[in-house]
């Protein structure tokens, strides 16, 4: 159990549907990211929420919105993706963010958009 | 912000042999630098860190350096073994307000039996 729990670990959607990716933590942080990795480029830094409130959105277009009810769960609502938008999503929880900590990452959610 | 180089992208030695993944930064006030491996189909996983108030840090086969001066940092692995075959990311954080981790392009290390 790795403490980070994301569904689905899989998810195939055309460009016209909206779907939503869920992660929820039980390792009590206050902390939680949405990172994309695609094949050959860095982790990408997605959104990251603090106590519920989002403190960086890193340019990410707005067909991805995420939403943070509480401190232990995170969503990413997709809709009218793009087929370069397949990739593996990775949720993570951190303590906190009172100092650089590291990050607890979940198994992820590979999407494909066709 | 912050830019984080890695190389090689590519690692294959052979076991018992040592590796070295070396990542540069750009971003002078980063101070935390962590490093991940990823087995495939799974996800990173912490392996070390390193804070920037100290030059070297060592933990079993595995040791990291960072030099400061020149923004670089390296992952050192000894004795390697087949199960040391993964992905490996370094990143590099400054906590400015906010704990954003910048990461690597990832080296997949093959370690040959």
């Amino acid at each position: 159990e790795t403490g980070v729990t994301q569904t689905p670990r899989h998810l195939v959607m055309g460009m016209t549907n909206k779907k939503s990716l869920k992660c929820e933590q039980h390792l009590g942080h206050n902390a939680m990211y949405w990172y994309k990795q695609s094949a050959k480029k860095p982790l990408e830094l997605m959104f990251v929420y603090n106590f519920k409130e989002q403190t960086e959105n890193n340019s990410v277009p707005s067909r991805f919105s995420p939403e943070c009810p509480n401190s232990s769960h995170l969503f990413l609502h997709l809709h009218t993706l793009q087929p370069e938008d397949s990739a593996l999503y990775l949720c993570a929880s951190a303590p906190g963010v009172s100092m650089s900590s590291p990050l607890h990452f979940g198994n992820g959610t590979r999407l494909t958009v066709t | 912000g912050e830019n984080v180089e890695q190389h090689p992208s590519t690692l294959s030695v052979q076991e018992g042999d040592s590796a070295v993944i070396k990542c540069t930064y750009s971003d002078s006030a980063s101070n935390y630098f962590p490093w991940y491996k990823q087995e495939l189909g799974k996800r990173p996983q912490l392996i070390i860190d390193i804070r920037s108030n100290v030059g070297e840090k060592k933990d079993q086969r595995i040791a990291v350096t960072l030099n400061k001066t020149a923004k670089h940092f390296s992952l050192h692995i000894t004795e390697t073994q087949p199960e040391d075959s993964a992905v490996y990311f370094c990143a590099a954080s400054n906590w400015a307000g906010a704990n954003n981790l910048f990461f690597g392009t990832g080296t997949r290390l093959t370690v040959i039996p």
